[in-house]
């Protein structure tokens, strides 16, 4: 059974950083993309980052791009994302996704399957 | 960036009523659109991948359609923990993007 577990959430200043950890199970995780997908309280979903198996590749949405690294410890079956210069708005429930991926061509695509519960990150002062 | 619009944002329906959700993207996505169901203070569930493919364990109740830009998830018969809010998404391409989501509640 895939398992996927956040932590690291906390409660951090405006301009500070934080560093999530998500720990996986049950599957080959060397092989598998993964993902970070956000929630701000009473709001949607909003995707914030994906990696390749292998960690060579690396994709981020514009809010985030410059500010948060994602990165993967083989070894250690874990995800990261150390998320920098925080802001107000990155406040949310960050879940660890572990995703599949297709690929047709030279064009990977990247599909999200099992979530984990998430953690959460609160930017105040 | 590909914007998902899904519709209704909510709705309300009885148990064993037909329900169907819209989504519709801003460009064509082919059939790489994924539905996903979330209940207060859970996580997301994977349900549907690839436009209408359900995923392991998910009722057959559960059926999606569609392919370009416009796409709908139907709950032939509603049960009572089918309540939840359900979102779309496409993995077309980067940014990865999901609909408003849609609100199913208990008439």
């Amino acid at each position: 059974e895939v398992q996927v577990v956040e932590s690291g959430g906390a409660l951090v200043q405006p301009g500070g950083s934080v560093r999530l950890s998500c720990a996986t199970s049950g599957f080959y995780f060397n092989i598998y993309a993964m993902s970070w997908v956000r929630q701000a309280p009473g709001k949607g979903l909003e995707w914030v980052s994906t990696i390749g198996g292998s960690g060579g590749s690396a994709f981020y949405a514009d809010s985030v791009k410059g500010r948060f690294t994602i990165s993967r410890d083989n070894s250690k079956n874990t995800l990261y994302l150390q998320m920098n210069s925080l802001r107000a708005e990155d406040t949310a429930v960050y879940h660890c996704v572990y995703t599949t991926t297709l690929t047709i061509g030279t064009t990977n695509y990247y599909g999200m399957d099992v979530w984990g519960q998430g953690t959460t990150v609160t930017v105040s002062s | 960036d590909i914007q998902m619009t899904q519709s209704p944002s909510s709705l309300s329906a009885s148990v064993g009523d037909r329900v169907t959700i819209s989504c519709r993207a801003s460009q064509g996505i082919s059939h790489f659109l994924a539905w996903f169901q979330q209940k207060p203070g859970k996580a997301p569930k994977a349900l549907i991948y690839a436009t209408s493919n359900l995923q392991s364990g998910v009722p057959s109740r559960f059926n999606g359609g569609g392919s370009g830009t416009d796409f709908t998830l139907t709950i032939s018969s509603l049960q009572p923990e089918d309540y939840a809010t359900y979102y779309c998404q496409q993995y077309s391409g980067f940014p990865l993007t999901f609909g408003g989501g849609t609100k199913v509640e208990i008439k």
